[in-house]
């Protein structure tokens, strides 16, 4: 069955490290993205890929960068990690060959980053 | 701009109480509506959706008409299950863009 994975779970680091957070799907989708969910803000946009090669900021791109190498991964690097990027982060994709406004996301499990 | 505005919660009921979790929206063009759900420790996952108007989406229980006069998308079921307690997200996507437009979520508490 076709599925999207993230890796790790979770994650404990210190502020200033480069850290990075892997996302993979087997759903040969076109699109995938990135998102921070925190209280009292829902799930909020930060990086975005249409196809390979293809990257895009997102509402909260300040921090974070992508790569998209290929169709089935979109790593999220966070620079420099500071205390403010304490979240959980939340990988999606979406849209086969000829996407349209009716495609469904589809959410990986999620990584628990918390920054010391 | 889009955007999706869900009712606040947390809504707490007992076990086979009747749920309305409201939601509307405003959108440029003719959006598709999703709800999606997601439970604890867990990432969303699609619940139910419509793509026209008048059309009505149902899975487990719950269902929602998109409703294009009144801009809406309420969620609706009839008995609500301890499992059902999570969190619900209203959202739309329109022509031209992949990246949906998700509401606040509203968390939803069942006792038993």
């Amino acid at each position: 069955d076709a599925e999207i994975t993230q890796s790790p779970r979770h994650k404990i680091t210190e502020t200033g490290r480069q850290v990075t957070l892997a996302c993979h799907q087997t759903w040969n989708h076109n699109n995938m993205f990135w998102y921070r969910q925190d209280l009292g803000h829902g799930l909020r946009l930060i990086h975005y890929s249409y196809g390979v090669q293809d990257t895009n900021k997102g509402e909260v791109s300040d921090g974070y960068s992508v790569s998209r190498s290929n169709t089935e991964d979109l790593p999220l690097t966070l620079e420099s990690a500071a205390s403010s990027q304490t979240s959980v982060y939340f990988c999606a994709s979406s849209g086969g060959p000829g996407g349209s406004r009716t495609d469904t996301q589809y959410f990986g499990p999620g990584t628990r980053l918390t920054v010391l | 701009g889009n955007s999706v505005t869900q009712m606040e919660g947390p809504v707490t009921l007992s076990e086979e109480a009747f749920l309305t979790i409201n939601c509307t929206y405003t959108a440029t063009g003719y959006p598709s509506l999703f709800w999606y759900v997601q439970y604890p420790g867990e990432g969303l996952q699609l619940l139910l959706k419509a793509t026209k108007a008048d059309d009505k989406g149902s899975n487990k229980g719950f269902e929602a008409t998109y409703r294009k006069e009144t801009t809406s998308f309420h969620l609706e079921k009839g008995s609500v299950q301890v499992s059902d307690s999570a969190v619900y997200f209203c959202a739309l996507s329109t022509g031209g863009s992949y990246i949906p437009t998700f509401g606040r979520g509203t968390s939803l508490i069942v006792h038993p």
